[in-house]
Formats: structure tokens, sequence, C-alpha cells
């Protein structure tokens, strides 16, 4: 049973132009929620994160929305670059360890 | 400064043989985790330590797996008689301390291949 979704495997956009990843959770008790980035070959990296406490936390191009109602978790990047194409994950922090979604791969098109 | 460093990178072995794989955390760093990614799979969580203790066991698939950190610093997952199926690159990560507002430092991985 998955607590973390990303029902979008994978999302292409045109350079410049918004990009939307979703993440949906289930267990309303996760009080903090992150997003990594992964390319081939490499670990995921640290990207933004967002407390329970707030609904939007901005970081240059990368802003992290939460609607703790709908327990949903979206990563706006704007405007998309090309070098921003990667698998992005969504994750939830549950008593100490990070419980992943599944991915979903973006491509950014020049 | 050096970052969470895994070895091997690569390993191939065969079906029912041992395999033993290492991570460096960054130094300092109390918190040690594993996951691993099968194909198109997401991140599954595995085993975490705090210090040299494993508080959270729960995402070890079987017992066939095993983990250790000594010194609270190296640790090794062990995968005894190997399946097909465990297959996967399996990641180590550290943060400073262990807490949701931590964020995770992964290294590159193991992709780990069993014939």
């Amino acid at each position: 049973d998955q607590q973390v979704k990303q029902n979008s495997p994978s999302l292409s956009v045109q350079e410049g132009r918004i990009s939307i990843l979703n993440c949906d959770y289930t267990n309303s008790m996760f009080d903090y929620f992150l997003w990594y980035k992964k390319y081939p070959a490499e670990g995921p990296t640290f990207l933004i994160s967002i407390s329970s406490i707030k609904d939007k936390n901005e970081d240059g191009r990368f802003t992290v929305f939460l609607n703790k109602s709908a327990k949903h978790l979206s990563l706006h990047i704007v405007p998309s670059q090309p070098g921003d194409s990667a698998v992005y994950f969504c994750a939830v922090g549950n008593t100490g360890k990070l419980i992943f979604g599944q991915g979903t791969t973006l491509q950014v098109k020049p | 400064g050096a970052g969470v460093s895994q070895s091997p990178s690569n390993k191939v072995t065969e079906k029912g043989k041992d395999v033993e794989l290492r991570c460096d955390p960054i130094s300092g760093h109390t918190a040690l985790y594993w996951y691993r990614q099968s194909l198109g799979q997401g991140l599954e969580f595995l085993i975490y330590f705090q210090g040299n203790s494993a508080p959270d066991k729960s995402g070890l698939p079987s017992d066939r797996f095993s983990a250790e950190r000594t010194g609270g610093s190296v640790s090794t997952l062990t995968i005894q008689r190997t399946q097909q199926e465990d297959s996967a690159v399996y990641l180590c990560a550290s943060s400073p301390v262990v807490g949701d507002n931590s964020p995770l430092h992964f290294g590159n991985g193991t992709r780990l291949t069993v014939t």
C-alpha cells in the first residue's frame, strides 16, 4: 500500500514554460515534505522542502505548494530549463525515515 | 568536502552467492540510511542507523538482508544467497542528525545484478 504516490510517470515541457509535478500522500500525520532530483547514474539530491505549518516555500525557480486538506504536494519550476530534465521524487518525513514516491521523469525540450 | 561514498559502484554476482555493499557517510553525520531502487520503481526504504544502532529495520525484504554500522561511520549491507529479484541500485544516504527536517545526502549507489 503506497503511502506516497506520484501518478504521472513522465512529463514533457517546453523550455521557458512552467513544469508542475504532483504528489499525493495518505497519512495526515506526515509533517515534513521534500523534493529530490535525480540524474542518471547519480544519487538523488535535495531540492526543496516544506513543513506542514506552511503552504508554500519558494527557492529561486522552484516553489513547493502544500495542500494539507487534500494531502497533495506540488513542485513548480518556472521557467523550465533543459538542465532541469531529470527524475523528480517527492518524499515525506515519517518518524526518522523518508518515504519516497515512484518518481516523475521531467523532460524539458529546447 | 567529500560526499557519501559507496563501493563497489557495480557488482555482478551469481544467484546464491553472498554480497557485501559498503557505504562511507559524510564525516560527522550520525544518521545513515539504506534504500534501493529496482528497475522502474521508486526508492524503497530498507533500514536506518542512528549512530551504531538501527531503530528501524522494517524495510529489509527478508532475513537474507542484514546491515551493520561500526564506529558510527562505515556501514555494510549484506545480502546472503542472492536472488534475481535482489537486482537493483542500492543507495546509501547520511544526514547530520535523524529528523524529518534534515535532508539526506545520497551516494551514487551500487548497481547490483544477480545473474
